[in-house]
């Protein structure tokens, strides 16, 4: 089993619709989590991080977590086609210190 | 700040030379991290250093890889010798912890094709 799981997608949806990226992970010790954007050919770039149960909004981006059921989602409103990337999502591990485990992305197509 | 610089950003070697990857962090970062992304495998830790002091090597895949961080403002990854299996980018990145604060920066990546 995989520590940090996402479907890779693709996953399309229209100009201005609401786009939702879900992770699960498996260490429940983990307590910092962190989504990623990368562009094609790009390094990754932090857009969100999260530490508490419940929601973080950050202008069009909001961040969801939920440790009791080890889950965490990142929902981008009005999705415009500059949003088309791969996002991952990153979780600190048990006593690692500052070491992330990445999940393997997803994929977003914004449509026109 | 210029960011994390890599070097090179591309190189193209035969099977069984050794390659050289060099990094310099962001001033003032006391982690930096050694990563590679493939497709298959997704963005995988390698190594990752703080005040220099390589602190989990675990990711590293076999003797075939090492790494250095001779000061606080480079560090190396080595190749010896190169398999075409070894195709991949290879980011660097680096942080401050300032309690819950892990942001990692990455530098832009090093391409690396082995035939």
């Amino acid at each position: 089993q995989k520590e940090v799981e996402q479907n890779s997608g693709p996953l399309s949806v229209p100009e201005g619709a609401i786009a939702s990226l879900n992770c699960t992970y498996s260490d429940r010790g983990s307590q910092s989590f962190f989504w990623y954007r990368q562009y094609s050919g790009k390094s990754p770039e932090l857009i969100m991080s999260i530490y508490s149960n419940g929601d973080k909004e950050d202008g069009r981006f909001t961040a969801q977590l939920n440790k009791a059921s080890q889950y965490v989602s990142l929902l981008i409103r009005d999705s415009q086609p500059s949003d088309s990337a791969t996002y991952l999502c990153a979780v600190t591990s048990t006593g690692g210190g500052n070491k992330l485990t990445f999940g393997t992305g997803t994929q977003l197509k914004v449509e026109l | 700040d210029a960011g994390v610089i890599q070097s090179p950003r591309h190189e193209v070697t035969e099977m069984g030379q050794e390659v050289t990857l060099r990094c310099k962090p962001i001033s003032g970062h006391d982690y930096l991290f050694w990563y590679r992304q493939t497709m298959m495998r997704g963005l995988e830790l390698l190594i990752y250093f703080n005040n220099n002091v390589p602190i989990d090597d675990s990711g590293m895949p076999e003797d075939r890889f090492s790494a250095k961080m001779p000061n606080a403002s480079f560090s190396t990854l080595k190749i010896q010798p190169s398999e075409p299996r070894d195709s991949a980018v290879y980011f660097c990145a680096s942080s401050l912890a300032l309690g819950e604060w892990h942001e990692q920066f990455f530098g832009p990546g090093t391409r690396l094709t082995v035939l």
